[in-house]
């Protein structure tokens, strides 16, 4: 069973549009939400992350929005960029326990 | 920060040989790590996760003969391919926990049996 569901699959953007990016879960138990960026032929980084005790986190272009009562949450990029371009995903953890989505693949096109 | 060192990052092996694949925790002693197999534009499966000392635990539908995984220090992990075929070909990457709820990925190794 999918611990973590994302949408969409895919997503173009404009150079200089905003990136939207959303997560949804079910178990109330998940005290963490990391983003993913993955650029092709390398491994997945850490993008940026919040805990449910915030409502949103902004770190430059990227900020996660969280909605603790609908069990979801979602990444905007500001300000689009091609370097942008690459699979996102979501993840939930609790403890150490981590559950990632089936990623979004973001193509920004100048 | 924690790094996740994985190597080779490519690696081209005839059909039938063995191939393995090295993961190490740099900064950072991991009791855990987990193996990942990728697909091209597709998601993360997760193939087993290794634990330092003892057996790994393999997804289901996972062929524990296939990818024999040793983890047998705190800063490494290999995962070998047995009698590699052209449908072993993917993208496998590494992770680890590391400290403060973090969890952070190798670079992956690209393997193409031919």
């Amino acid at each position: 069973q999918q611990q973590v569901k994302q949408s969409p699959q895919s997503l173009i953007v404009q150079k200089g549009g905003i990136s939207i990016i959303n997560c949804a879960y079910e178990n109330t138990a998940f005290d963490y939400f990391p983003w993913y960026q993955q650029f092709p032929g390398k491994g997945p980084a850490l993008l940026i992350a919040i805990r449910p005790d915030v409502s949103e986190k902004k770190e430059g272009r990227f900020t996660i929005s969280f909605n603790k009562s609908a069990k979801q949450f979602s990444l905007h990029i500001m300000d689009s960029q091609p370097g942008d371009s690459a699979t996102y995903f979501c993840a939930v953890s609790t403890g150490n326990q981590f559950y990632f989505g089936t990623g979004t693949s973001l193509t920004v096109i100048p | 920060g924690a790094v996740v060192s994985q190597h080779p990052s490519r690696v081209i092996c005839k059909s039938g040989t063995s191939v393995k694949i090295e993961c190490r925790s740099l900064d950072f002693q991991a009791t855990t790590m987990f193996w990942y197999r990728q697909f091209p534009k597709q998601s993360l499966m997760l193939m087993a996760t290794s634990n330092e000392g003892s057996k790994a635990t393999y997804e289901q539908g996972v062929e524990k003969d296939k990818f024999l995984i040793n983890h047998a220090s705190l800063t490494l992990s290999t995962l070998t391919v047995t009698s590699a075929h052209p449908e072993d070909s993917s993208f496998y990457i590494c992770s680890a926990i590391t400290g403060g709820r973090g969890y952070t990925f190798g670079s992956g190794t690209r393997l193409t049996v031919v």
